[in-house]
């Protein structure tokens, strides 16, 4: 059975700073991993898509890698930003079926 | 473009009383319709999916039900709530790619009393 870890539970840091959150996963038989943001009380946005084959994702000052066969991914966001204050949530594809596994995520306080 | 919707946007209910839940998508066709419960403080849970009309996955046995009357229509549905039925109440979508990303609804908040 899939399980997937994040770490740490919750995030507070100062503007400005470079931050990674962990996600870590039991299975490592995963078609993509995906990480979402979610603001509170709100529904989920796609952030990075990685899939098996691929290292890692890039987008505006988010990277997400992925190492499939120790089953880990980190999630950098560089010069954080008040507006960075969310829920990250990390969530693994199997490689059959339609299933998505998530992490209980991170939250994460971005202070100004 | 696709958009997906979901209402009530919050719902109190008392225990034992029926819930049904409504999720609608559009601009797309045939797409894969997933239920997910969050509870609090603890990741989300997919209750159940579908892919087509009429065919329902469920993932998780509890005393909810699914049904998919139409392509773009999912509802999830209760003859009687408990109070660990609170939660958040996720609805999503996709289309089978190469990616088969997972596009969120608004959610639902539900409070049993």
């Amino acid at each position: 059975k899939q399980e997937v870890t994040q770490i740490p539970a919750a995030l507070s840091v100062p503007e400005g700073e470079n931050l990674v959150l962990n996600c870590s996963f039991t299975d490592s038989a995963i078609y993509n991993l995906q990480w979402f943001r979610q603001d509170p009380g709100k529904g989920l946005t796609s952030l990075l898509l990685i899939q098996s084959s691929q290292r890692e994702q890039t987008s505006g000052r988010l990277n997400a890698s992925l190492d499939k066969s120790s089953g880990r991914s980190t999630l950098y966001i560089a010069a954080s930003q008040p507006g960075d204050s969310a829920t990250y949530l990390c969530a693994v594809r199997q490689v059959y079926g339609n299933k998505l596994v998530f992490g209980a995520g991170t939250i994460l306080r971005v202070k100004s | 473009s696709q958009t997906i919707h979901q209402w009530p946007a919050t719902l109190v209910q008392p225990v034992g009383s029926p819930l049904s839940l409504e999720c609608t998508v559009e601009g797309t066709s045939n797409p894969n319709l997933y239920w997910y419960r969050q509870a609090a403080g603890r990741g989300l849970q997919l209750l159940f999916y579908s892919v087509g009309i009429g065919q329902i996955s469920s993932e998780v046995p509890q005393n909810l039900s699914a049904s998919r009357p139409q392509d773009r229509q999912f509802i999830l549905s209760s003859k009687k709530l408990l109070l660990s039925d609170s939660g958040f109440y996720l609805c999503a979508w996709s289309v089978l790619s190469a990616t088969d990303t997972q596009y969120f609804g608004p959610g639902t908040r539900l409070t049993v009393l």
